[in-house]
């Protein structure tokens, strides 16, 4: 059990452009879903909180209108890095965690590469 | 000071020994606590959460230290499949249920 989706796994694209990320919990509903950026040999990074139906919480820093989250139902959050720049390249993970349960569980993450 | 802090590493341990390692915490405030895993270039996985008494999985035991305000992690009879970077996580206190994490320890297992 447990388990969820990111996709898509790797994307490469033009500087300017925007691209979607989704992620969906496959075996139980996710109340809240986080995600994460990441940079080679660093730590995790928390960019925002989502819960479902309501907006995201985006972490000191982060650009709201840059990373744009939606999370519609139990099962589905999307990030979309709009305008991308090459500083956006980085691994974007999400986590899911259902109702009650502090315990997070990861997508397979999402590498992206802006050129 | 970070919230959470490990010793980065790497740990250099030989095949079938133990290795222990532990991460501090600053919020006493913190309620739950987690090790995860992660291979390079994935993504992280939950290997074990910590419970006030401790507990056990197989080779690996974590334990809770509130009055320290740390967590340990002891794997006994290391395999070269445990090489990954572990990662501490404790609760932030607050709502949201987010996770404070540490920037993980290395560990490498040598045949």
């Amino acid at each position: 059990g447990a388990v969820v989706s990111q996709h898509p796994s790797w994307v490469i694209c033009k500087s300017g452009t925007s691209v979607k990320i989704e992620c969906r919990s496959l075996d139980f509903q996710a109340t809240t879903m986080f995600w994460y950026r990441q940079f080679p040999k660093q730590s995790l990074m928390l960019m925002a909180t989502s819960n479902e139906g309501s907006k995201a919480t985006y972490e000191q820093g982060v650009e709201k209108d840059k990373f744009l989250i939606n999370h519609a139902s139990l099962t589905l959050s999307t990030l979309t890095v709009t305008s991308a720049h090459p500083e956006d390249s980085s691994f974007y993970i999400c986590s899911a965690r259902a109702s009650g349960s502090y315990e997070q569980y990861f997508g397979p993450g999402t590498r992206l590469t802006v050129t | 000071r970070k919230e959470v802090e490990q010793d980065p590493g790497p740990f250099n341990v030989p095949e079938g020994a133990t290795v222990a390692f532990n991460c501090t915490y600053s919020n006493s405030a913190s309620q739950s606590f987690f090790w995860y895993r992660q291979d390079c270039r994935k993504e992280p996985k939950l290997l074990m959460s910590v419970y006030s008494s401790g507990n056990e999985d197989g080779r690996f035991t974590a334990q809770l230290n509130r009055a320290s305000q740390y967590i340990s992690l002891l794997i006994r009879d290391s395999k070269l499949s445990d090489s990954a970077t572990y990662l501490c996580a404790v609760t932030r206190g607050d709502s949201n249920y987010q996770l404070i994490w540490g920037a993980g320890t290395k560990l490498i297992i040598k045949p």
